[in-house]
């Protein structure tokens, strides 16, 4: 696509509750990134992917976390058990040249968690 | 491991006015430096970089940034700034070897530009 397309924009969940976020990066990229931003700070790393496999995932806060991106394109981001502390907005980004960190965002999924 | 500082959360300014938004990092080894911007309601876009070479560096929309080694910065100026470049501006900085390299990030500086 022509750009990082991100599903769904906005996800409202009780506490407690299994949610997904799904992360449709640009064709062709082969580095994918997902972060967590929450309100007034910077991007926080969770998880890098080369190709299908996690390269870095060490910013994925407790194992209530996981993603998969298993053909190497679209990637989900996997919350088990959600807490109020989640509620956050999920970035995700695409990378041709991953090792210059060049990156290209999508709009984010905002997660509320009530 | 590196930090990076932006030393204002809020700029405001008055349109046609010269800004600018101060950045220092912890680390000279090794680095690469981005200034992204987040307009309202939108995703983050890569507004310019240092990778090597002249350390000033231009982007999009009339930025610019300076890399000062001696000092760990990477300041982001513009000479005259309009209301459309009202957002969040973002400091980033690339540690790490070949593809396990990944960005630290700076809290960010809220840019309003008023009338």
């Amino acid at each position: 696509g022509a750009g990082v397309s991100q599903t769904p924009s906005n996800k409202v969940t009780e506490k407690g509750k299994y949610v997904e976020l799904r992360c449709d990066p640009i064709s062709g990229h082969t580095a994918l990134y997902w972060y967590r931003q929450s309100l007034g700070q910077g991007p926080e790393f969770l998880i890098y992917f080369q190709g299908t496999g996690a390269a870095d995932d060490s910013g994925l806060p407790n194992d209530r976390f996981f993603a998969v991106r298993p053909e190497g394109s679209v990637s989900t981001l996997k919350i088990q058990r959600t807490e109020r502390g989640d509620s956050a907005v999920y970035l995700c980004a695409s990378s041709l040249y991953p090792g210059v960190g060049e990156l290209f965002f999508g709009e984010g999924s905002r997660l509320t968690v009530l | 491991a590196q930090s990076v500082t932006q030393l204002d959360s809020q700029v405001p300014v008055f349109e046609e006015a010269p800004v600018e938004l101060r950045c220092n990092y912890s680390s000279s080894v090794s680095v690469y430096l981005f200034w992204y911007v987040q307009y309202p309601n939108q995703g983050l876009q890569l507004l310019l970089k240092y990778l090597s070479g002249s350390t000033l560096v231009k982007g999009i929309n009339g930025f610019e940034a300076e890399f000062n080694k001696s000092q760990t910065s990477f300041h982001l100026r513009k000479p005259s700034v309009h209301i459309s470049d009202t957002a969040e501006y973002f400091c980033a900085v690339s540690e790490g070897t070949g593809n396990n390299r990944k960005l630290i990030w700076g809290l960010g500086t809220s840019l309003a530009v008023n009338p």
